[in-house]
């Protein structure tokens, strides 16, 4: 089955500084990318997503890049504010109604 | 759009008894929807696929005969525990899959239930 692994666990950044993190992904079958944001006690949301078509996406200052030789996506946030502080997740699919496989979720921190 | 509702959020109960959580697509209908279930400081974790109107599919490790799931409507999919014990205590999400905008990937989540068992 598919593997996700990410990183960094915790990251802390000074407001306004750029924050990344990355993922890999074992399974080359997957061709499905999102990232959620979980802040703590509530639900996972969609702030990005990225299919295997696509090399990079941007929305404001979020931004996914994929690479699909190397098997591995990463999230991009820029000028980070201290609300962006949450918990961040990346995820593979398959796509076509197939499960998530989840990342064990990157903790950022963003001191004002 | 896209939103999910669970209810109960919380819902706090004695070992032994069982615990029934619904999970709704309130703008959206949805063939398939997800079961996790998340401990503290963890991810989440894939429990069952629920689809509607055929048995779930549970994942490795996951007791079809302790977490019953029934998904009846379109708009919703129910997840009972039964017999919880401590050890089931957990935050669990549900999401679910629009049929309407042909993105079959896309999850959407539901607020999740925490579940304490005495």
């Amino acid at each position: 089955g598919e593997n996700v692994e990410q990183h960094p666990s915790t990251l802390s950044v000074q407001e306004g500084d750029s924050a990344v993190i990355k993922c890999t992904y074992s399974d080359s079958a997957s061709n499905y990318f999102p990232w959620y944001k979980q802040e703590l006690g509530k639900r996972p949301q969609l702030i990005i997503d990225i299919r295997s078509n696509v090399g990079e996406k941007k929305d404001q200052r979020i931004a996914v890049t994929l690479n699909k030789t190397a098997k591995h996506f990463s999230l991009h946030i820029t000028e980070t504010q201290p609300e962006d502080s949450a918990v961040y997740f990346c995820a593979a699919s398959p796509g076509g109604y197939s499960t998530l496989t989840f990342g064990k979720g990157t903790m950022l921190l963003v001191s004002p | 759009g896209a939103v999910v509702s669970q209810h109960p959020s919380r819902v706090i109960c004695k070992s032994g008894t069982s615990v029934k959580i619904e999970c709704r697509s309130l703008d959206f209908q949805a063939t398939t929807m997800f079961w996790y279930r998340q401990f503290p400081k963890q991810s989440l974790m894939l429990m069952a696929t629920s689809n509607e109107g055929s048995k779930a599919t549970y994942e490795q490790g996951v007791e079809k005969d302790k977490f019953l799931i029934n998904h009846a409507s379109l708009t919703l999919s129910t997840l009972t525990v039964t017999s919880a014990h401590p050890e089931d205590s957990s935050f669990y999400i549900c999401s679910a899959v629009p049929i309407q905008t042909g993105e079959t990937d896309t999850q959407y989540f539901g607020p999740g239930t925490r579940l304490t068992v005495l």
